[in-house]
């Protein structure tokens, strides 16, 4: 594709629910990589994904949150029984190549997560 | 541990004013530098970034930045700002070994305004 999509681009949910997070890389790439961006803060690393395996999940902030990568494209990240701290901007980004930090990431334009 | 601060959270300068924004890190070793800059609605585009070499590094939209390895700083400037510089700029630090490869630290981001 011409760029890193994610969907929702918006969702609003309430305290206790699960919530499914969609990331679809640019095509070819080979890293996924997921963010979240709490309001004033800067972006936290949450996990990496190289191919469909996850090398580094130590983001992760809880148990509660789990993410997949399925054909070397599309992520899901997944966050059970919601809490209102987990309101945020989650972000995803590609790059080509194998984790590296010279590799570009290209970010997608996020989902703001707002749990009631 | 590695980590990136952004001292200013708000800056405002008049259109044509001249513009830096700071940004210190706190790495081991030679970080891989970036800036971003995130405007409404947008993801994250890369500025610019320095990994070796030349210690003045060009990137787009007429911005340059300065790697001090005395000061660990990486400052972001531009000699005469547009009305459509107003966005949101982070910096970011690239971990390029050990459990940690690819992933990248931001800063807490810099908000800048324009006035006409």
């Amino acid at each position: 594709g011409a760029g890193v999509s994610q969907s929702p681009s918006n969702k609003v949910t309430e305290k206790g629910k699960d919530v499914e997070l969609r990331c679809d890389p640019i095509s070819g790439h080979t890293a996924l990589y997921w963010y979240r961006q709490r309001l004033g803060q800067g972006l936290e690393f949450l996990i990496y994904f190289q191919g469909n395996s996850a090398p580094d999940k130590s983001g992760l902030p809880s148990d509660r949150f789990s993410a997949e990568r399925t054909g070397e494209s599309v992520s899901t990240l997944t966050i059970q029984r919601t809490q209102q701290e987990d309101s945020a901007v989650y972000l995803c980004a590609s790059s080509l190549a194998g984790a590296a930090a010279y590799n570009e990431q290209f970010f997608g334009p996020g989902t703001r997560l707002t749990v009631l | 541990a590695q980590s990136v601060t952004q001292p200013d959270i708000h800056i405002t300068v008049s259109e044509g004013a001249s513009l830096e924004l700071r940004c210190n890190y706190s790495y081991g070793a030679t970080p891989y530098l970036f800036w971003y800059v995130q405007s409404p609605g947008q993801g994250l585009q890369l500025l610019l970034k320095y990994f070796s070499g030349d210690t003045l590094v060009q990137g787009i939209k007429g911005f340059e930045a300065e790697f001090k390895r005395s000061q660990s700083s990486f400052n972001l400037r531009k000699p005469s700002v547009h009305w459509s510089d107003a966005a949101e700029y982070f910096c970011a630090v690239g971990a390029y070994e050990g459990s940690t490869l690819g992933r990248l630290y931001f800063g807490r981001g810099t908000q800048l305004t324009v006035w006409p």
